[in-house]
């Protein structure tokens, strides 16, 4: 199965700052999930990122607040604009490694907004 | 609104003890998983099943999916502190993107 590394793995952030975080894949891949997952909460999809073209959002989320970049087959990064405690969250990625192998998550970036 | 309910939500039981956790939903999906989250970590994938009755057995773990492949449980035989953790279920219809039920944190006590 895929290998994903994330990073920052946390961070504090001042409200009103932008964050972004990356996520690098060890095989080439189509599609990158990004997800939140609140306080000691289930994880929600914010949008599916495609190589090539525009990030598919879901509903109760915008480009401009998580804009997302996915250059290449191996790489994406999502950004957390404008930061407000209410951001505060684990944000995670995820690739699909295969029907056998499921999702594999990267190991989460837990946000905290002061 | 959320597609994948599960109960219970809170699960606080002794080492030993036996324990279900279910997975419901109104929709139907080709393939639903279930993961294991600690803290600190990502999830990861416990099994996936894809057949409607289908049942799959991981050790002291027993795994069900409906008949109507809109439902799931998780059976956990004999359980012991390393079972503890954040149990979600997620569903796929097809390709498309996976959509987490609701969790289920269990904690097993000495």
């Amino acid at each position: 199965s895929a290998v994903i590394s994330q990073k920052p793995s946390r961070d504090i952030c001042q409200r009103g700052t932008s964050l972004t975080i990356q996520c690098q894949v060890d095989s080439q891949v189509t599609m990158m999930f990004w997800y939140r997952q609140q306080p000691g909460q289930s994880l929600t999809l914010i949008a599916t990122a495609n190589q090539g073209s525009e990030a598919t959002y879901e509903s109760g989320f915008v480009i401009d607040k998580f804009p997302i970049s996915r250059p290449n087959l191996t790489f994406s990064t999502l950004t957390v604009s404008n930061m407000s405690p209410e951001d505060s969250s684990i944000y995670l990625c995820s690739v699909e490694s295969g029907r056998s192998y499921g999702y594999t998550f990267g190991s989460g970036t837990r946000l905290t907004v002061v | 609104t959320q597609l994948l309910e599960q109960s219970p939500q809170f699960l606080s039981i002794q080492e030993g003890e036996n324990l279900t956790v279910y997975c419901n939903s109104s929709s139907v999906f080709s393939s639903l998983q279930w993961y294991r989250q600690e803290p600190g970590e990502g999830p990861v994938l416990l099994v996936t099943v894809v057949t409607g009755g289908e049942v799959k057995k991981l050790k002291r773990l027993t795994f069900q999916f409906g008949d109507a492949r809109k439902d799931s449980s998780l059976h956990i035989t004999a359980a012991q502190p390393g079972d503890t953790g954040l149990y979600l279920c997620a569903g796929a219809r097809g390709t498309d993107k996976l959509i987490f039920g609701t969790g289920t944190r269990l904690q097993v006590f000495p």
